[in-house]
């Protein structure tokens, strides 16, 4: 079945460690998308890309890194330069055509950093 | 810039109830209008979207919602709940086509009671 898988499921990290989270898809699509999620806030863009090796900031990209090597995948990085990592993550992946490409969703992954 | 205002950040209704959740958007150009919706600690699936044809537009599991220009809203509608409807709910929106980005709500979680 095609979809987008992240993993793990649960992380924990302690607090001035980076963390790579994981966003494989098979759907052939051609943008990616990370999101932090956080209670009560919705969603917020951190980082997308469009095509392989390109990657734009999103709204709140300070305190993580991108690389986008691959069509399929597209890590995210927590540096610890992120004041408050902890939260829900989700990757998201969308193909053009007449109008927005709606975007799906992978499981997330929720990171907790003590 | 674009934005969306979901008023209410949680809505209660009896089993068999209307539900109305509320979307308020606001968009520099014609928008497309999107409703995710997201159970416990999964990911987002999309119940419906807008992209400039029908102003009604009818989505999954039942649930509707209409395009009102002149009242730069998107409510989604049901008109009769059940229990697996209980889930936060999230209105998007996107200004352009291809790869636009979407904005998110803040969400609404949606309490069904028997």
């Amino acid at each position: 079945d095609g979809g987008i898988t992240q993993s793990p499921k649960y992380l924990f990290r302690k607090e001035g460690q980076n963390v790579t989270l994981s966003c494989e898809q098979n759907l052939n699509h051609d943008a990616m998308y990370w999101y932090r999620q956080d209670p009560g806030q919705g969603l917020r863009l951190i980082y997308y890309s469009q095509i392989v090796n390109d990657f734009q900031k999103g709204d709140i990209a300070e305190g993580y890194s991108v690389s986008r090597e691959k069509k399929e995948s597209f890590p995210l990085t927590v540096t610890s330069a992120q004041k408050n990592p902890t939260a829900f993550y989700l990757c998201a992946s969308s193909t053009a055509g007449v109008g927005p490409g709606e975007q799906y969703f992978g499981p997330g992954t929720r990171l907790t950093v003590t | 810039a674009q934005s969306v205002t979901q008023l209410g950040s949680h809505v209660s209704v009896s089993e068999g109830a209307l539900v109305l959740l509320r979307c308020n958007y606001s968009s520099s150009v014609p928008p497309y209008l999107f409703w995710y919706v997201q159970y416990p600690n999964q990911g987002l699936q999309l119940l419906l979207k807008y992209t400039s044809a029908a102003t009604l537009v009818k989505g999954i599991n039942g649930f509707e919602a209409e395009f009102k220009k002149s009242e730069t809203s998107f409510h989604l509608t049901k008109p009769s709940a059940h229990m697996s409807d209980a889930a936060e709910y999230f209105c998007a929106v996107s200004e352009g086509s291809g790869y636009s980005t979407l904005t998110f709500g803040k969400g609404t979680m949606l309490l069904v009671s028997p």
